[in-house]
């Protein structure tokens, strides 16, 4: 069973798209993240949400919206996609706790042409 | 906000030595430190985390990291490479009392571990 699933692995698109990323947990976990990895692989984040709540919202354009349907799942959705916006997308999730470990799903690799 | 510093962003050892990774951060508060290993196109793993109280920590793999507060280092080692090891690592701390899960990553380090 996978703890932390994205879909899809891979987009490719072009310009100007919208497109949508998928993320479960079943872990029970109340609080899931997204995080993008650009190409240099740094990591930084961009979203969280604790049961279905906002909590952190960084210096994201607002063409990145998230949404959380229910606590096992982090939907993000991507308005006019631009070239910038390639990278490799993660999802994590983790228990109610800052010490917490947080747990990654394998990444969904974006390619905006 | 927090600033994490890994020392050498590529690291290449021979199989059966010692390995060390370097990780500083910069907050006067000692935070949350956490040591992450992201194999090729996978997420990331944990491998080892310090809260409280012991400042050496052990890990998964064989891994360890000592937390030293006058170094505000959490450097990573492990006594001998193993081919497996060959991935990216990540430092990556988090402020006591900050919102819920705030990490703040290292720009990674990849280790190569030569036969």
């Amino acid at each position: 069973d996978t703890a932390v699933s994205q879909t899809p692995k891979y987009l490719v698109t072009q310009m100007g798209n919208d497109k949508s990323i998928k993320c479960e947990q079943n872990l029970g976990h109340d609080t899931m993240y997204w995080y993008k990895q650009d190409s240099k692989k740094f990591l930084k984040i961009m979203f969280s949400y604790n049961n279905k709540e906002l909590i952190i919202n960084e210096t994201v354009p607002n063409r990145f919206s998230p949404k959380s349907p229910d606590k096992a799942h982090l939907n993000l959705h991507i308005n006019s996609l631009e070239l910038g916006d390639s990278a490799v997308y993660f999802c994590a999730s983790s228990q109610n706790r800052d010490t917490d470990t947080q747990y990654f799903g394998p990444g969904t690799r974006l390619t905006v042409l | 906000a927090q600033s994490v510093t890994q020392l050498g962003s590529h690291v290449s050892v021979s199989e059966g030595a010692l390995v060390l990774l370097r990780c500083n951060y910069s907050s006067s508060v000692p935070p949350y430190l956490f040591w992450y290993v992201q194999y090729p196109n996978q997420g990331l793993q944990l491998l080892l985390k310090y809260t409280t109280g012991a400042t050496l920590v052990k890990g998964i793999n064989g891994f360890e990291a000592e937390f030293k507060k006058s170094e505000t280092s959490f450097h990573l080692t492990k006594p001998s490479a193993h081919m497996s090891d060959a991935a990216e690592y990540f430092c990556a701390v988090a402020d006591r009392g900050s919102p819920l899960g705030r990490l703040y990553f290292g720009r990674g380090t990849q280790l190569t571990v030569w036969p």
